[in-house]
């Protein structure tokens, strides 16, 4: 199918390493952040969360850094595997939006055997 | 438990034709969006809603129209089908606000 991860930005890795991807996020009054991986085809899919009164939270070979300071936010994949390609987006929840997400543009994780 | 479920997973329209996107989620969940995603962009929401038988506008609605009748269904209505509206939609639900949203398939739509 059409791929969404055209005109993104792209990281391309080997398998094993680390792999780092940053999001720039908008409102200041955010207090929730998610990670979302997107295959070709599919929906959004979970990665990780952190609100805004933690500044790091780590799962299962991921990690989620948030610098408020600067309104960034990172997402760390550890051990990078070829089932980690996908496109990567952020995404923020504003204060009293009743959950409304608003996304990042996205970046396109490629991972090279 | 089936999660967010969305009908059709493709359709292809004639400018003008009218359609309604189908999307029911298993989980009583209260919270329900649509939302569309244009090529290598991120998602913009449409519309969204807290309950049965409340609506509201998000950042993109005009051309849609919803409805929530029920906990479990969210239809969103494209009465004039424009070529503006070739995208990807996107049904998500949450429980409550804090949680992360679970999101459907998609429906691809093309407009010709």
């Amino acid at each position: 199918g059409e791929s969404v991860g055209l005109h993104l930005p792209t990281l391309s890795v080997q398998e094993g390493d680390n792999s780092i991807i940053n999001c720039a996020y908008s409102n200041s009054a955010s207090d929730y952040f998610i990670w979302y991986k997107q295959e070709s085809g599919k929906g959004p899919q979970f990665i990780i969360d952190i609100r805004s009164n933690m500044d790091k939270r780590q799962g299962q070979r991921v990690t989620v850094l948030l610098n408020k300071t600067v309104k960034h936010l990172s997402l760390q994949i550890a051990a990078t595997q070829p089932g980690d390609s996908a496109v990567y987006f952020c995404a923020e929840t504003p204060r009293r939006s009743q959950g409304n997400l608003i996304f990042g543009k996205g970046t396109k994780l490629s991972v090279k055997p | 438990n089936a999660g967010v479920t969305q009908t059709p997973k493709f359709r292809i329209l004639k400018i003008g034709q009218s359609m309604t996107l189908q999307c029911t989620q298993d989980m009583n969940h209260n919270y329900m969006y649509w939302y569309r995603q244009d090529p290598g962009m991120g998602l913009k929401l449409i519309y969204y809603s807290v309950g049965a038988g409340i609506t509201d506008k998000g950042e993109v609605p005009n051309g849609y129209n919803v409805s929530r009748s029920t906990t479990e269904d969210f239809p969103l209505r494209l009465e004039l089908a424009a070529p503006s509206q070739t995208s990807v939609y996107f049904c998500a639900s949450i429980g409550v606000v804090g949680g992360p949203p679970h999101f459907g398939n998609g429906t691809r739509l093309t407009v010709t």
